[in-house]
């Protein structure tokens, strides 16, 4: 069964204490892997697309990785203003608009 | 411009009602998408649309109606909806080939 795991469910940094999120997959046949922040009440807002293997994207404090099992969305030096929820989302080759999203992590920055 | 835009932001609807949601983009996107998101849960697929048709219909009950009018436009008709319908209602779109979507701010639905 496809499964989407992220951890932990909910952080909690200082500004400034560099910290990574974990996104763990388990499906068949990954064709992309998706990094979204979504804030309360508003919808998702697209960060990252990773494809294969040893991919690493790069956006400001934000950084993202990914291996055959798992990604990593490292924050680096974080500001309050990165306090949001992460979600992580699995796409397959097959039936690929459909997404699988893992539950994702609720991250709050203190000043 | 990464902008899908969603109207209205908020709706309280009673349970006799019928509503509709609009959903627009123009970023020439042939893939529109509806989820439905309760609080402290990922978003949950509804319908997709594929080149105007519906290609994905994820077992939603019959008060919820997709339209698609045209490659911009999509909308969710609403009739005899349950208290437990409430929640925030997402549009998406993304390039037919599967490639990122970008969601909208969402409709914050509440059915009395």
């Amino acid at each position: 069964e496809d499964q989407v795991t992220q951890s932990p469910e909910a952080l909690r940094l200082q500004e400034g204490e560099s910290s990574s999120l974990n996104c763990s997959y388990t499906v068949s046949g990954l064709r992309g892997l998706f990094w979204y922040r979504q804030d309360p009440g508003k919808g998702p807002e697209f960060l990252f697309t990773l494809y294969s293997a040893g991919e690493e994207k790069e956006k400001e404090r934000l950084k993202a990785t990914l291996t055959k099992k798992e990604s990593f969305l490292h924050i680096t030096a974080p500001k309050p203003e990165d306090s949001a929820t992460y979600l992580c989302a699995v796409q397959k080759n097959t039936g690929f608009q459909k997404l699988v999203f893992g539950t994702g992590t609720r991250l709050l920055v203190s000043p | 411009d990464t902008e899908v835009t969603q109207t209205p932001k908020h709706l309280v609807m009673g349970m006799t009602n019928k509503k509709s949601l609009k959903c627009e983009q123009h970023m020439g996107h042939r893939a529109m998408y509806w989820y439905k998101q309760k609080a402290k849960k990922p978003p949950e697929l509804m319908f997709v649309y594929s080149y105007e048709k519906l290609s994905i219909n994820e077992s939603v009950p019959s008060r919820f109606s997709p339209e698609c009018p045209n490659s911009s436009l999509l909308n969710l008709h609403l009739h005899a909806l349950q208290p437990e319908d409430s929640a925030l209602y997402l549009c998406a779109s993304s390039q037919a080939g599967g490639t990122e979507a970008f969601f909208g701010q969402g409709t914050r639905l509440t059915v009395v």
